[in-house]
């Protein structure tokens, strides 16, 4: 099993340009979450979808932050545009049957805006 | 008042040492609790769920106190490699959906 995989693991871009993040979750799972951590706030769940639907978006900081997903087998975040305060390290997880098993994370994007 | 807090850290512990890390979260309907570990400029694992009876796996043991809305989990015979940050975790509204709370982790050293 790959496990959940995340692109790209690094990126730093400039203050206002476009960032899309991707993940692919574990094959069969049905709830998909984006999580940021920092050191000041920790980890902060942003989003979460079960069966592809978005179900709780109220982390999600502003309106530059949107999050889709197509498919089963992949999801986007995308920050539009950019501000150095997103820096940080954006994690995708996903699941069986919701948070009462196991969230299997990614490796995380470590994003940072100069 | 953040919804899970966690004992700062970090804990500085030589190997062999047995140390307890607490938790105490703030919503009374909380319904699943967990420890993670997340090592350094890694993802969060899942280290071991906790149970209202409480629970072991190994060398670690993890307590529930439900009326007292406190976690703690007890790391006995400590090893280098259990070196990491340990995250308590909240399910809010548990059974089917729900979404999980972090608490800010305590980083733990364990020194030879």
């Amino acid at each position: 099993d790959a496990g959940v995989i995340q692109s790209p693991r690094h990126e730093v871009t400039e203050m206002g340009q476009e960032v899309t993040l991707r993940c692919k979750p574990i094959s069969g799972h049905d709830y998909l979450f984006w999580y940021r951590q920092t050191m000041m706030r920790g980890l902060e769940l942003l989003i979460y979808f079960n069966n592809n639907v978005p179900i709780d978006d109220s982390g999600m900081p502003e309106d530059r932050f949107s999050a889709k997903m197509p498919n089963a087998s992949f999801s986007t975040l995308k920050i539009q545009p950019s501000e150095p305060r997103d820096s940080a390290v954006y994690f995708c997880a996903s699941s069986l049957s919701g948070a009462d098993y196991e969230q299997y994370f990614g490796p995380g994007t470590r994003l940072t805006v100069t | 008042r953040k919804e899970v807090e966690q004992d700062p850290g970090p804990f500085n512990v030589p190997e062999g040492a047995t140390v307890a890390f607490n938790c105490t979260y703030s919503n009374s309907a909380s319904q699943s609790f967990f420890w993670y570990r997340q090592d350094c400029r890694k993802e969060p694992k899942l280290l071991m769920s906790v149970y209202s009876s409480g629970n072991e796996d190994g060398r670690f043991t993890a307590q529930l106190n439900r009326a007292s809305q406190y976690i703690s989990l007890l790391i006995r015979d400590s090893k280098l490699s259990d070196s990491a940050t340990y995250l308590c975790v909240v399910n809010r509204e548990g059974g089917v959906g729900g979404k999980l709370i972090f608490g800010q982790g305590t980083e733990l050293s364990v020194k030879p």
